[in-house]
């Protein structure tokens, strides 16, 4: 089965610029979509389709993807970015939901 | 405005049934596929079952087929999970979420319930 690869964490200050990958065998060639998820909350949809963002979601948010891997970028991090984002594709050959194990975000 | 409303979450024991479902409203029903994620204590977000948008299609995580069933009425605007031969490792925060049309790999999870918590223990 598919599998996507995110790194556990990622820590930086406010204001800084935060990239979580997501790493899976040729992911350029899917559509990737970026969930947020705070503690004690429901996931929120925050990148769509690699890089549209739904209405609602700040400009500091955006996306990329190519060849293996595929990039959250969130620029002037604040306090409330603090999360677990995932990464999610869908894979065709299994007709699966894939998700990435998730990356915890926090500001330093 | 879209919204997702899950329910009946139980603590139910080792080998026992239950049955989670979400009531939907906001937006047309009958056209969209509904996927289920859970997420494990400690655990990250894993995805459980989608029914498509006529009921016709429907796919399974291999962690639960054979196990669950997911269902969808249309007419009330409702989707069902029956869980049977529970264990403790379906223990989570059951998710409701909608696909942003049919399924597929065009296809993206846009909506989310709040969840509802189902535990087994024995």
């Amino acid at each position: 089965s598919y599998v996507l690869t995110q790194p556990p964490s990622v820590s930086v200050a406010p204001g800084e610029t935060a990239k979580i990958t997501c790493e899976g065998n040729n992911i350029g060639g899917k559509s990737v979509h970026w969930h947020q998820q705070r503690p004690g909350q429901a996931p929120v949809l925050v990148i769509y389709y690699d890089r549209d963002r739904p209405s609602g979601i700040p400009e500091r948010f955006s996306g990329s993807n190519s060849g293996n891997m595929a990039t959250l970028i969130i620029s002037g991090v604040e306090a409330g970015d603090e999360a677990d984002y995932y990464c999610q594709v869908w894979d065709s050959t299994s007709d699966q939901w894939v998700f990435g194990g998730g990356t915890r975000l926090t500001v330093l | 405005e879209v919204q997702l409303l899950e329910s009946g979450g139980d603590l139910v024991q080792t080998g026992g049934s239950l049955r989670v479902s979400c009531a939907a409203s906001g937006f047309t029903f009958g056209s969209y596929a509904i996927s289920w994620v859970r997420r494990a204590p400690g655990k990250g977000l894993e995805w459980v079952s989608t029914i498509s948008a006529g009921g016709g299609q429907i796919y399974y995580a291999d962690s639960v087929k054979g196990r669950f069933t997911i269902s969808r009425d249309n007419p009330n605007y409702t989707v069902s999970l029956q869980m049977n031969t529970l264990k403790a490792a379906d223990t989570a925060v059951y998710y409701c979420a909608r696909n942003d049309g049919q399924v597929g790999a065009t296809t993206a999870i846009d909506y989310w319930g709040q969840g509802t918590l189902v535990t087994v223990s024995s």
